[in-house]
C-alpha cells in the first residue's frame, strides 16, 4: 500500500462543475503540499498546509489530522484547470524528504 | 526574484557522453531536490541535498552524481549517458527547517534525449 493514496487517478468534467480531489496518507506529517502540473509545462505548489483550510482564487484545500486526509476543491471549474494534480506530504521522521502521491489527472470540457 | 534557475531547457546527448545539469536559487532555502519524471509518471527522487554539504540518494540515483556547490547550486551530472536516462529533469528547493517549512519551488525542468 503506497503511502500516499490520490483519488480519483483521472477525472473529466464540464466548465463550472465543483471539483474535488481527495489524498489520504499513512504516515505522521509535518506538512501535506499540493502542486500542479500543466501539459508539459512546468510544476508550481498551490498550497502548503499543516492544520484547517486553505483558500486561493477558486482552489480551497483541507486537511483532517485525525483521518489523515485532505481534499483540493475547485469551484467554478474552468478547462484552463485542466491540468494533473499532485498531493505530497513531509513525514515527520524526515523532514527533508517528501513522499508523492501518483497526482490525479483533471479534464475540464468547454 | 528569479526562483529556481535551472539550465538547459533541452539537450540531446549521444550514449556515453557525459554532461551536467545546473540548478540555482535565491531563496536562501536549505534543501535541494532532483527529480526525473518519465512519460505517464510521477516524479521520481534521484538527489536530494538536505543543507549546504550534504548530499543523499534519493530513489534512482544509478548513473547519477550531484554537487551541492554552496547554498544557492545544485548541481546533477551524467557521467556516462544512457538511453534509459532521457526523461526531464527538474530541480526544486524549499526550506525544510521544521519551524520554518515552505513550499516546493521547482525550476521549469531540462527535456534530456539520450540517443
Amino acid at each position: 500500500k503506497n503511502e500516499v493514496e490520490q483519488s480519483p487517478q483521472n477525472l473529466t468534467a464540464q466548465e463550472g462543475e465543483f471539483i474535488t480531489i481527495n489524498c489520504s496518507y499513512s504516515v505522521g506529517i509535518s506538512a501535506l503540499h499540493w502542486l500542479q502540473q500543466h501539459p508539459g509545462g512546468g510544476i508550481v505548489s498551490l498550497f502548503m498546509l499543516s492544520s484547517g483550510k486553505k483558500k486561493h482564487g477558486r482552489l480551497i484545500a483541507t486537511i483532517n489530522i485525525q483521518e489523515k486526509h485532505s481534499s483540493l476543491h475547485i469551484t467554478a471549474s474552468h478547462p484552463r484547470d485542466s491540468a494533473v494534480y499532485i498531493c505530497a506530504v513531509s513525514s515527520m521522521d524526515s523532514n527533508y524528504q517528501l513522499i508523492w502521491g501518483a497526482g490525479t489527472k483533471l479534464i475540464i470540457k468547454p | 526574484n528569479a526562483g529556481v534557475t535551472q539550465t538547459p531547457k533541452f539537450q540531446v546527448l549521444k550514449t556515453g557522453q557525459s554532461m551536467t545539469l545546473q540548478c540555482a536559487q535565491d531563496m536562501n532555502h536549505n534543501s535541494m531536490y532532483w527529480y526525473r519524471q518519465d512519460p505517464g509518471m510521477g516524479l521520481r527522487l534521484i538527489y536530494y541535498s538536505a543543507s549546504e554539504g550534504t548530499t543523499d540518494k534519493g530513489e534512482v540515483p544509478n548513473g547519477y552524481n550531484v554537487s551541492r556547490l554552496n547554498k544557492r547550486e545544485f548541481s546533477l551530472r551524467l557521467e556516462s549517458a544512457a538511453p534509459s536516462q532521457t526523461s526531464v529533469y527538474f530541480c526544486a528547493s524549499r526550506d525544510s527547517r521544521i519551524l520554518y517549512n515552505s513550499p516546493l519551488h521547482f525550476g521549469n525542468g531540462t527535456r534530456l534525449t539520450v540517443t
